[in-house]
């Protein structure tokens, strides 16, 4: 199966910082990779996918990148809805994996 | 609207069965891949199962191999997941999720989720 990392675990922010989360794959997977936002007692809510194609509805200030194992997640100016955690989830070939997760927590 | 429900969850014991299913509207259920995805109870998100937009493949995470069917009736746009010998480790939140589909592919994974039914495993 892919291992799917992500950095950090848990990321302290304040409202208007930059904020960027790295996913690492244990092997290639081209651009199938997505990344999800989920708050407490909600369902996972698609963010990204294909590495950098942003779902329709989702607010610009999101932003995806990479290819081959290496793909962030920009928040260019972080809102306070944004607070939250999130994944990263490889589609190139199954089992599907997930990394464990960022959570984004007020500083 | 897309919508999808779950239901189905509950408390059963170790080594027991259960069958989760998932309500599906507002899109055509018949051309699209649909999966599993639970979490534990403070955990993170795991991948279980998948159908194909066809319904003619299947997919499985290692762990539920063997125990887990994935299914679905496009009569009635349901899409079910049978679990049996189940584990503690089994016990979490079960969303069902969209994927893609083959009347305009878009490259997602899982676009819409459903808002979970939880499955406890206890004797």
């Amino acid at each position: 199966d892919i291992q799917m990392t992500q950095s950090p675990s848990t990321l302290s922010a304040s409202v208007g910082d930059r904020v960027i989360i790295t996913c690492r794959a244990s092997q290639s997977i081209s651009r199938w990779l997505a990344w999800y936002q989920q708050k407490p007692g909600k369902a996972p809510k698609l963010l990204v996918y294909k590495a950098s194609n942003l779902e329709s509805g989702v607010p610009s200030r999101f932003s995806g990148s990479g290819s081959g194992t290496e793909f962030t997640l920009t928040i260019s100016s972080l809102q306070p809805d944004d607070f939250a955690t999130y994944y990263c989830q490889q589609y190139n070939s199954y089992p599907w994996t997930f990394g464990q997760g960022t959570k984004v927590e007020v500083k | 609207e897309v919508q999808l429900v779950e239901s189905g969850g509950g408390l059963v014991q170790p080594g027991g069965s259960l069958r989760l299913s998932c309500a599906a509207s507002g899109f055509t259920f018949s051309s699209y891949a649909m999966s599993w995805v639970r979490q534990a109870p403070g955990k993170g998100l795991e991948y279980v199962s998948t159908l194909s937009t066809n319904g003619g493949t299947t997919y499985y995470a290692n762990s539920v191999k063997g125990r887990f069917t994935i299914s679905r009736d496009t009569s009635t746009n349901t899409l079910f997941l049978q679990m049996g010998s189940l584990r503690a480790d089994d016990m979490a939140v079960y969303y069902c999720a969209r994927g893609d589909t083959t009347i305009v592919p878009k490259g997602v994974a899982l676009d819409y989720w459903g808002q979970g039914t939880l499955v406890t495993v206890s004797s």
